[in-house]
């Protein structure tokens, strides 16, 4: 059971838009700042969105990130068959001492 | 540009330890937190923890206290991780990542490409 809690899968049509949720609490996303990460298939994952809502150079702005409270949303516009790929929201949590970690959101483009 | 190359895979048996490398490249070492993210066979991932080496304190998460150790060795900018009592439910990739900062309050910019650890009889 994850501390974050994520939807296991979300899916669109190409050219569309999916939003990911990302639900924590007062000690995580209340409090902190939320990454965004996607994992291709067989890859490492890769940073998509820091510090709530800032894209690293290199990733287009298909992709968003929101933050309200205690819960975070990445947003996927344009949706492309290569934005398929498990999505992961991620922060740290100072009642656990630890980086918290959703369960994953698998995208699927129909 | 910031490299992370780690060991290669592992095969072990249950009740063995295993110790897996990830040398850094690139940038300053010293200044930035590093912490071990592991993922099981179609599963989520989880932050076992991390260090910030120019601190030399790992902060451990709970679930892998007494069985975890991280350290660095700044001569060779190479970060370890070892994990001890291993069980068929270590078997996993387990990856190194690079922190923005120097505390994980920051965000994992670099990933290694992970090494295979499976534990089997």
């Amino acid at each position: 059971q994850s501390v974050l809690t994520q939807p296991p899968s979300v899916s669109a049509a190409p050219g569309q838009k999916v939003t990911i949720s990302c639900s924590g609490g007062s000690s995580n996303i209340g409090k902190h700042y939320v990454s965004w990460y996607q994992q291709l298939p067989g890859t490492a994952p890769k940073l998509l969105i820091h510090d709530d809502a800032q894209r690293p150079s290199g990733i287009p702005d298909r992709f968003s990130g929101s933050k309200s409270g205690t819960s975070a949303t990445l947003g996927i516009t344009g949706l492309q068959t290569g934005d398929e790929a498990d999505y992961y929201c991620a922060t740290w949590d100072s009642s656990l001492s630890a980086v918290v970690f959703g369960g994953g959101t698998k995208v699927a483009v129909l | 540009q910031v490299h992370l190359v780690q060991s290669g895979a592992e095969v072990k048996r249950p009740g063995s330890s295993v110790k897996v490398s990830c040398k850094a490249s690139g940038d300053n070492f010293r200044r930035f937190a590093l912490s071990w993210v592991r993922q099981a066979p179609g599963q989520g991932l989880e932050w076992m923890g991390g260090i910030v080496p120019v601190f030399a304190t790992p902060t451990y998460a709970q679930k892998f206290q007494g069985r975890v150790t991280i350290n660095t060795d700044e001569s060779t900018t190479t970060a370890y991780m070892e994990l001890s009592s291993l069980t068929s439910e270590d078997t996993a990739m387990y990856y190194c990542v690079r922190y923005s900062g120097y505390d994980y309050d920051t965000f994992p910019d670099y990933w290694g490409p992970g090494t295979l650890v499976t534990v089997s009889p």
